[in-house]
């Protein structure tokens, strides 16, 4: 079965710092990979999808992630973060074969100093 | 929001008590889902439907069941509430079967058992 690792449980970084938040998966087939967001108090939103194609996707606020399949990675990016950032953001894979169900990881905790 | 409405969005209940959340949508998704998400756990999957009366077992389905008699409702059940489900639950519907999909979540229900 599949599962997404994500290794930083609280990131706290000042105003226009750079972000990566880092995401594994474990699946040796072909995977779809997505990053949400969670403001506090409200649901998830969706950042980001990788479903084929160029690695390098483009979302929205900003947001970028990279697929590298050697490493098994989907990490989040953004190059000057904002006090508006503050979030959970949590990464999530589905396969191809079981496309209905997505597994999410534990998510990562991104506070941003003013 | 993808017209996705949970109800009720807040609920205290006794252990032994048997509680059922719904979960209604305007968009006419097949699929549906209901997730709980917990402190360090992200998002796990209880249930999910891929149509009327066809539903399917997640992760954590153990204490829980489901029941789809329309497209546009998805209910959870729990038979009899513990401790441990106290928990925030989220609905989720997906906007295709297909491999180019999103998942779209709904507001919630935060639900405490004493």
């Amino acid at each position: 079965a599949q599962s997404v690792s994500q290794h930083n449980h609280h990131v706290i970084l000042s105003e226009a710092a750079s972000l990566e938040l880092g995401c594994n998966y474990s699946y040796g087939g072909t995977v779809n990979l997505f990053w949400y967001v969670q403001y506090p108090g409200q649901h998830l939103q969706l950042l980001l999808k990788y479903f084929s194609g160029d690695p390098l996707v483009k979302g929205i606020k900003g947001f970028e992630a990279e697929f590298i399949k050697s490493k098994f990675s989907f990490n989040l990016r953004k190059p000057s973060v904002q006090w508006s950032d503050t979030a959970e953001y949590f990464c999530a894979v589905s396969t191809y074969s079981s496309a209905s169900k997505i597994i999410f990881g534990s998510g990562t905790r991104l506070s941003i100093r003013p | 929001d993808a017209g996705i409405t949970q109800s009720p969005r807040h609920k205290v209940t006794e252990t032994g008590t048997p509680v059922t959340l719904r979960c209604h949508q305007t968009e006419n998704h097949r699929y549906m889902y209901w997730y709980r998400q917990d402190p360090g756990h992200g998002l796990r999957l209880i249930h999910y439907s891929y149509g009327v009366k066809d539903t399917d077992k997640g992760e954590v389905s153990d204490g829980y069941s489901v029941s789809r008699s329309k497209t546009e409702d998805f209910l959870l059940t729990l038979e009899s509430a513990t401790s441990s489900q106290t928990s925030v639950y989220f609905c989720a519907i997906s906007t295709s079967s297909g491999p180019d999909y999103e998942q779209y979540f709904g507001p919630g229900t935060r639900l405490t058992v004493t």
